[in-house]
């Protein structure tokens, strides 16, 4: 079975400040991590995936395997930053994505 | 066209009616998925087709109908709702082959009187 945590339900940073959404994993096989954002009053979108090894929007991500971790980070908060972050994972080559319960993050101006 | 088109985005039904939700894609993608989103809650797997075959069914139940017509279109057949089917359903839509990169539509918002 596939399990996705995010510990924070919330999170709230100061503009400027770093930030680092949690995100952890259990799978037994070799997973595809994802991170999914949802802007207020927008579709949720995918903003980064571990294979494609990008930054987007000031954002990173890597796989940590030892710690099956694949945390979220940014070195300066903007305000349009604030959203619902989704972390997911999918078993390698398959389409049952599953998504972890989410982080709302807030930045605080 | 680059979008996922839901319809209709608000449906209110009785617990005996019959209604479908519909799901449009013109991008080329030959897998369309089906979620469901409670209030404050992630969303949930319900369906996925791939190549126009049901690939996935996360043990949902009968009173839930998925129908892909073709590689572009994607139904949800609703019968015999209950109360706490109220929900945001959610399609998506992805190139294939397990590539996860899932494009989502805006969700039709069904509440079950």
């Amino acid at each position: 079975a596939q399990r996705v945590t995010q510990p924070e339900k919330l999170l709230s940073v100061f503009k400027g400040a770093p930030v680092e959404l949690k995100c952890n994993y259990s799978y037994s096989g070799s997973p595809e991590l994802f991170w999914y954002v949802q802007y207020s009053r927008q579709r949720l979108q995918l903003l980064l995936r571990h294979i494609s090894r990008e930054s987007i929007k000031g954002f990173t991500a890597d796989l940590n395997k030892g710690e099956t971790s694949f945390h979220l980070k940014k070195p300066f908060a903007q305000e349009e930053d604030s959203a619902m972050y989704y972390c997911a994972l999918s078993p390698f080559g398959n389409e049952k994505l599953t998504f972890g319960t989410g982080t709302r993050l807030t930045i605080i101006p | 066209d680059t979008e996922v088109t839901q319809t209709p985005k608000h449906l209110v039904m009785g617990m005996t009616n019959k209604k479908s939700l519909k799901c449009e894609q013109h991008m080329g993608h030959r897998a369309m998925y089906w979620y469901k989103q409670k209030a404050k809650k992630p969303p949930e797997l319900m369906f996925v087709y791939s190549y126009e075959k049901l690939s996935i069914n996360e043990s949902v139940p009968s009173r839930f109908s998925p129908e892909c017509p073709n590689s572009s279109l994607l139904n949800l057949h609703l019968h015999a709702l209950q109360p706490e089917d109220s929900a945001l359903y959610l399609c998506a839509s992805s190139l294939g082959h397990g590539t996860g990169e899932l494009f989502f539509g805006e969700g039709s918002r069904l509440t079950v009187l």
